[in-house]
């Protein structure tokens, strides 16, 4: 069964870098099928997509945070990471590390399917 | 960007009763939509996706239907289990939500 897991400081203080690890688990993160991302939820308030990575490393971000976040991937050590800069207390959410499904089309591959979550992690900003 | 839009945004509804959901598309997604359902404290569980494709063990009292621009969560009688949010998802778009809450 695969299982994803984040991991990293629960308190970041204004101005400085969120960092967050995905590690997965049950089965491999250099799978042609699939891509891996995170997404945020705002205490009280709905899904928001922060971006997605290919294990070739080709990363995918939504614009309106783009200028702010890096997402990397590590195949040896079956792991993804999530960097977000200058954060505010607006990032505080709860961060969530995910298997979207990729799907062959007629303008190329595409997100699916998000078919496994990890549990979350609570990110509070505040100095 | 696709923005979809689900409504209503709350449901109030009593156990053993039927809802619906709804989830619209600003432009044609085919088939391409999924269906998740999360509890407090809890992350999104997939239970349908492909439009009408129900995930490994979810209850066949979840149902979806649609294409194109308009899809639907239909759960045939309502469950104590079954009162949570429910979001729709495309690509890496979301919907707003909707809850559905005991009445």
């Amino acid at each position: 069964q695969l299982q994803l897991q984040e991991s990293g400081p629960g308190l970041v203080k204004p101005s400085e870098t969120l960092s967050l690890t995905c590690t997965v688990s049950g089965g491999s993160i250099s799978s042609s099928s699939y891509y891996w991302g995170w997404i945020r939820q705002p205490p009280g308030k709905g899904l928001e997509w922060i971006g997605s990575i290919y294990y070739s490393g080709s990363a995918y971000y939504n614009p309106s945070l783009k200028s702010r976040v890096t997402i990397s991937v590590d195949t040896s050590k079956n792991q993804f990471s999530l960097k977000v800069s200058s954060v505010t207390a607006a990032d505080t959410a709860v961060y969530y590390c995910a298997r979207w499904q990729r799907l062959s089309g007629s303008s190329g591959y595409h997100h699916n399917t998000l078919d496994y979550w990890g549990q979350g992690t609570l990110v509070t900003v505040s100095s | 960007e696709i923005v979809l839009t689900q409504s209503p945004a709350t449901l109030s509804l009593s156990p053993g009763e039927r809802a619906t959901l709804s989830c619209r598309a600003s432009q044609s997604v085919s088939s391409y939509l999924a269906w998740y359902q999360q509890k407090p404290g809890q992350a999104p569980r997939l239970l349908i996706y492909d439009a009408s494709n129900r995930a490994t063990g979810i209850p066949a009292r979840f149902s979806g239907s649609g294409s194109g621009t308009d899809f639907t969560l239909t759960i045939s009688s309502l469950e104590p289990e079954d009162f949570a949010v429910y979001y729709c998802q495309q690509r890496i778009t979301f919907g707003q939500g909707t809850r559905l809450e005991i009445k």
